[in-house]
């Protein structure tokens, strides 16, 4: 399976401050993708990062607050803008398997506001 | 799109019972359909995947069933151990690529 490692692991950030996690694959993949789990809630997608173009957000979720970079085919950033309570969650980006349909999860990244 | 209800939220068995989860989506078009296992403080792991040209899969005690006429799915667990405790999550695939919309999650407890 494929190893996708990210940073950080945890942080405690300061309201209104922003934060880039990220997310590096072992192997090429054509997409990844950046979902958010709220505390005590499930997996909610944020966005799909796209190499060589603007990434592509779901309802709800919008570049100024969720900057994306895509810079190569192992490599993804998420950023989390002027950060509020809210913003307190677990956000784990995951890529498909370059042999099939198969998706995995990096570790994820704690990110707790105060 | 993609809408994927997933019961119950809570389930708590004694262990060595067996424990089923139920999940059904919305989009005829969906063809893949994986499970995952998240303990407390850690990232979801996939613990058993179906597509939509099967009806059933088993990996040892983990068994998933799919219905696509009905449109749902469900996990099963047999001999539970009390390591089984966990939040599970089913997610759903539909015609877009690799992205996932997932149930609300059911919280397993195992009792020794």
């Amino acid at each position: 399976s494929a190893v996708i490692s990210q940073k950080p692991s945890r942080d405690i950030c300061q309201r209104g401050t922003s934060l880039t996690i990220q997310c590096q694959v072992d192997s090429q993949v054509t997409m990844m993708f950046w979902y958010r789990q709220q505390p005590g809630q499930s997996l909610t997608l944020i966005a799909t990062a796209n190499q060589g173009s603007e990434a592509t957000y779901e309802s709800g979720f919008v570049i100024d607050k969720f900057p994306i970079s895509r810079p190569n085919l192992t490599f993804s950033t998420l950023t989390v803008s002027n950060m509020s309570p809210e913003d307190s969650s677990i956000y784990l980006c995951s890529v498909v398997e370059p042999s099939g349909n198969t998706i995995y999860f990096g570790e994820g990244s704690w990110l707790t506001v105060v | 799109g993609e809408n994927v209800e997933q019961h119950p939220s809570t389930l708590s068995v004694q262990e060595g019972d067996s424990a089923v989860i139920k999940c059904t989506y919305s989009d005829s078009a969906s063809n893949y359909f994986p499970w995952y296992k998240q303990e407390l403080g850690k990232r979801p792991q996939l613990i058993i995947d179906i597509r939509s040209n099967v009806g059933e899969k088993k990996d040892q005690r983990i068994a998933v069933t799919l219905n696509k006429t009905a449109k749902h799915f469900s996990l099963h667990i047999t001999e539970t151990q009390p390591e089984d405790s966990a939040v599970y999550f089913c997610a759903a695939k539909g015609t877009s690529y690799g992205k996932l919309t997932f149930g609300q999650g059911t919280i397993l407890t195992v009792h020794p």
